[in-house]
């Protein structure tokens, strides 16, 4: 079992590339979402999928899109990468998001830096 | 809206001591409170959750947290630690009255288990 497969896993940009961020789940999950990490703030939601076919903005979506591909993917795109977008990002799954008493299962996540 | 508090940016334990990773947490109505575990380069982990029933759950690896009601607060523990353990902890909270809220993750705490 891949479980979440995120791609790549390091990325070095420079101010105001664009790139995406991909991101493949093989667990049926209806529920997907996309976090970034910085130290000492813990993960903050971006962007989320309840199903396929719908998004919605979480915490801090500004400078981001995402698109909900198919039932596995969800994917997350920087226009014009910005240093402040330089982070950890995580992309996870849950089988039915709102009714969760389900956790999240995570990738291993995709290292960004903006210069 | 929910908030999580883990007041330790670090906790340091020898290894065979007990291990205490405190999390408390604001939130409207009933918690559903999560711990995840990340290991250096990796994605989260599930450790253990309380949804309802027993206030006392457990978890991998011998992992073990106790939900107290009137303290809002949900303490992650092990009774004997192991250098293995070293890893960010966090702890993540949302209402179970909310069908579609996402999970609220605190800042995380980073656990050194010294031989």
């Amino acid at each position: 079992n891949a479980g979440v497969t995120q791609t790549p896993k390091f990325q070095v940009l420079k101010t105001g590339q664009s790139m995406t961020l991909q991101c493949a789940q093989d667990m049926n999950h209806n529920s997907m979402y996309w976090y970034r990490q910085d130290p000492g703030m813990g993960l903050r939601l971006i962007y989320y999928s309840a199903s396929e076919g719908t998004t919605d903005k979480g915490e801090v979506p500004n400078g981001y899109n995402v698109s909900r591909l198919n039932k596995r993917e969800f994917s997350l795109r920087l226009e014009s990468a910005a240093p402040s977008q330089t982070s950890v990002y995580f992309c996870a799954s849950s089988p039915l998001g709102g009714l969760a008493n389900y956790g999240y299962t995570f990738g291993s996540g995709t290292r960004l830096t903006v210069v | 809206a929910q908030s999580v508090a883990q007041p330790e940016d670090q906790v340091n334990v020898a290894e065979g001591n007990p291990l205490t990773v405190k999390c408390t947490y604001s939130v409207s109505g009933n918690p559903y409170l999560f711990w995840y575990v990340q290991y250096p380069n990796r994605g989260l982990q599930f450790l253990l959750k309380y949804i309802t029933g027993d206030n006392l759950v457990k978890g991998s690896y011998g992992f073990e947290a106790e939900f107290n009601k009137s303290q809002t607060s949900f303490h992650l523990k092990k009774p004997s630690a192991l250098v293995s353990d070293s890893a960010l902890y966090f702890c993540a909270v949302r209402p179970s009255t909310d069908s579609w809220g996402k999970f609220q993750f605190g800042a995380g705490t980073q656990v050194v288990v010294t031989p």
